[in-house]
């Protein structure tokens, strides 16, 4: 099956620096993938839709300058933190978009997750 | 109104009890449901997706989607204490937007 992997898994960084997180396709091209945040205790929330070779579209309310989506190939995108503060701290997750099955659902195929903690 | 509306839990349940997650939406427009499971500090991982409404059975779990109420359901039978997690619903309308309940955490007590 179609796998995504995401790294680093867990992050810790200083005030004000930039952590890069990964989000790579394993087995197939993912021409759109997606970027999540997660609280603690709370469902995902979409920060940004990566497209291969063009701008990401980014939710009401992400900054862009902020978290920085670059998706430059069929397998890979990437989010950058960029100036991080300790508000940032969350959990990232990426995702894929996959056909599945006859029906042509587009069901999605999650990274295992970035934890950010910055200090 | 929320688009996609889940009981948050906790839900807890003795080993080998039938579970059953529900979530209630509110777009008729959508086609898609899905149900995915997320353990502790992981990525959520697909569980099953039905097209339309009726019912689809893998194994122990099965998902069922009524239209007309806009009224989504998974059933777990013979729970396990691996089936502890966290299950999200979503729906979308194929190619669009997923969206995502807020999740029931539900745990299996041996």
């Amino acid at each position: 099956g179609a796998v995504v992997s995401q790294h680093p898994s867990r992050v810790i960084c200083k005030s004000g620096t930039s952590v890069k997180i990964e989000c790579r396709s394993l087995d197939f091209q993912a021409t759109t993938m997606f970027w999540y945040r997660q609280f603690p205790k709370q469902s995902l929330m979409l920060m940004a839709t990566s497209n291969e070779g063009s701008k990401a579209t980014y939710e009401q309310g992400v900054e862009k300058d902020k978290f920085l989506i670059n998706h430059a190939s069929l397998t890979l995108s990437t989010l950058t933190v960029t100036s991080a503060h300790p508000e940032d701290s969350s959990f990232y997750i990426c995702s894929a978009r996959v056909t599945s099955g006859v029906s042509g659902a587009n069901v999605l195929t999650f990274g295992a997750g970035s934890r950010l903690t910055v200090l | 109104q929320k688009e996609v509306e889940q009981d948050p839990g906790p839900l807890s349940v003795p080993e080998g009890a039938i579970v059953s997650l529900n979530c209630t939406y509110s777009n008729s427009a959508f086609q898609y449901f899905m149900w995915y499971r997320q353990y502790s500090r992981k990525g959520p991982e697909l569980l099953m997706y039905t097209y339309s409404s009726g019912n689809k059975e893998d194994g122990r779990f099965t998902a069922q989607v009524d239209k007309s109420s806009k009224y989504i359901s998974l059933f777990i039978r013979d729970s396990q204490p691996s089936d502890s997690a966290t299950y999200l619903c979503t729906v979308s309308g194929g190619y669009q937007k997923v969206t995502f309940g807020t999740g029931t955490k539900l745990q299996v007590i041996p």
